[in-house]
């Protein structure tokens, strides 16, 4: 366990479905990130949140909507996926974003398959 | 470009020593991570480094040139359960992670 939990662990979905995925950390940290995961490729982060607020955005699709109520949560929702987005979904957060030796902490991943 | 480049797998016996290399060439350097993935599981770290040097911990090693622009992490003492993937990332100067594709160790008994 490393203090980050995501919901749900798996997720099917058609290319009209929407829905979110769900982050909670309980670890007392102040930012909080979203990253894709695909076979044999690096992971690629998609958004940054410190003290709730979005510091960044990696020209992900707007299909991909962020939502950071506070800083022990973050959603990622989705709608009208492309089949090309199924991937690893990994949350993770860290103590601040800025500063150097600043662990990330990561959730175990949503995988996410769009038919 | 940032770019980090790693192996894409290896393979080791059980009780033997491994090395993985990682190369990296980044915008300002502020740090060097190894995280350790298991199958469907989260990422776990294993080591930072951000001074030139060896880092030792228990069976786990890292070590960093800055100078070269690479590290390598030197498992000992092979046991099943290290079977994994093992991903290099280099925090550059805007505190942002770049990440290599990772390395899959594939353990023989």
């Amino acid at each position: 366990e490393t203090g980050v939990t995501q919901t749900p662990r798996h997720l099917v979905m058609g290319m009209t479905n929407k829905k979110s995925l769900k982050c909670e950390q309980h670890l007392g940290h102040n930012a909080m990130y979203w990253y894709k995961q695909s076979a044999k490729k690096p992971l690629e982060l998609m958004f940054v949140y410190n003290f709730k607020e979005q510091t960044e955005n990696n020209s992900v699709p707007s299909r991909f909507s962020p939502e950071c109520p506070n800083s022990s949560h973050l959603f990622l929702h989705l709608h009208t996926l492309q089949p090309e987005d199924s991937a690893l979904y990994l949350c993770a957060s860290s103590q601040a974003v800025e500063g150097p030796y600043n662990e990330q902490f990561f959730g175990p991943g949503t995988r996410l398959t769009v038919l | 470009g940032q770019n980090i480049d790693q192996p894409t797998e290896m393979t080791a016996t059980e009780g033997a020593i491994v090395q993985i290399n990682c190369t990296y060439q980044t915008s300002g350097f502020n740090g060097l991570f190894w995280y350790q993935q298991h199958a469907g599981e989260a990422p776990t770290f294993l080591s930072y480094n951000v001074l030139d040097g060896l880092e030792e911990k228990g069976r786990f090693s890292s070590f960093l040139s800055r100078s070269k622009g690479y590290s390598y992490l030197l498992l000992k003492e092979l046991q099943m359960k290290d079977s994994a993937s093992y991903l290099c990332a280099v925090m550059d100067s805007n505190y942002q992670l770049i990440w290599g594709a990772g390395t899959k160790l594939i353990i023989k008994p």
